[in-house]
């Protein structure tokens, strides 16, 4: 199994740019999840999904979409880049049990200038 | 949702064991106390959970307070590879619950 996988994994962008990160699992699951990472923090939850077709805000969704068109996909839009939005970028998934341990990719380092 | 209180930093000498604590005096009956570790350059990664007993895995043993207000992430023969931040997360039981990164504990170990 590939696990989650998150395309690219480098980019960079100028500001007003819009672009897609892709995160997709082949493992079944459910739950899935975006979080943005500044240099020294800890992950901070952007979207999360419970499965296809149902998405919900989390704690820094703004400036940023989501969509669950499939179980394995789950992609984040950037629309009008910002500096502020400079940051590593994870998505992960967990199966359907509430308390099932989060399985993340290795990250999308986004940069905008 | 409760919060978790860690030292920013621990060292540790290569092959001795480590205790890393984790303070969460406001926990819930319901939340689940979730570590997950980071390394360098890569995603989070899961280590153990537990509700109240203690736990062992291949990667760690979690002891949990009595009181389940504090509990104690154990490492027990530290290798260079163990070098990460290690964070303690409280999860409740309840569909979508998102985990809830602080800032974590840097462990560095020497060789």
């Amino acid at each position: 199994n590939a696990g989650v996988t998150q395309t690219p994994k480098f980019r960079i962008l100028k500001i007003g740019q819009s672009m897609t990160l892709q995160c997709t699992q082949d493992m079944n699951h459910n739950y899935m999840y975006w979080y943005r990472q500044d240099p020294g923090m800890g992950l901070k939850l952007i979207y999360y999904s419970v499965g296809a077709g149902i998405t919900d805000k989390g704690e820094v969704p703004n400036g940023y979409n989501v969509s669950r068109s499939t179980t394995e996909d789950f992609p984040l839009r950037l629309e009008l880049a910002a500096p502020s939005q400079t940051s590593v970028y994870f998505c992960a998934s967990n199966p359907d049990s509430d308390i099932s341990p989060q399985h993340f990719g290795d990250g999308t380092r986004l940069s905008i200038l | 949702d409760a919060k978790t209180t860690q030292p920013n930093s621990m060292e540790s000498n290569e092959e001795e064991p480590v205790h890393l604590p984790c303070n969460h005096s406001t926990i819930s009956g319901t939340d689940y106390i979730h570590w997950y570790r980071q390394l360098p350059s890569q995603g989070p990664e899961y280590v153990i959970h537990g509700l109240t007993s203690n736990v062992n895995n291949r990667m760690a043993s979690l002891a949990i307070a009595e009181d389940r207000k504090s509990s104690t992430l154990i490492l027990h023969r530290a290798t260079l590879r163990d070098a990460a931040v290690y964070y303690c997360i409280l999860r409740a039981g309840r569909a979508g619950n998102m985990l809830t990164f602080g800032g974590g504990t840097r462990l560095m170990v020497k060789p």
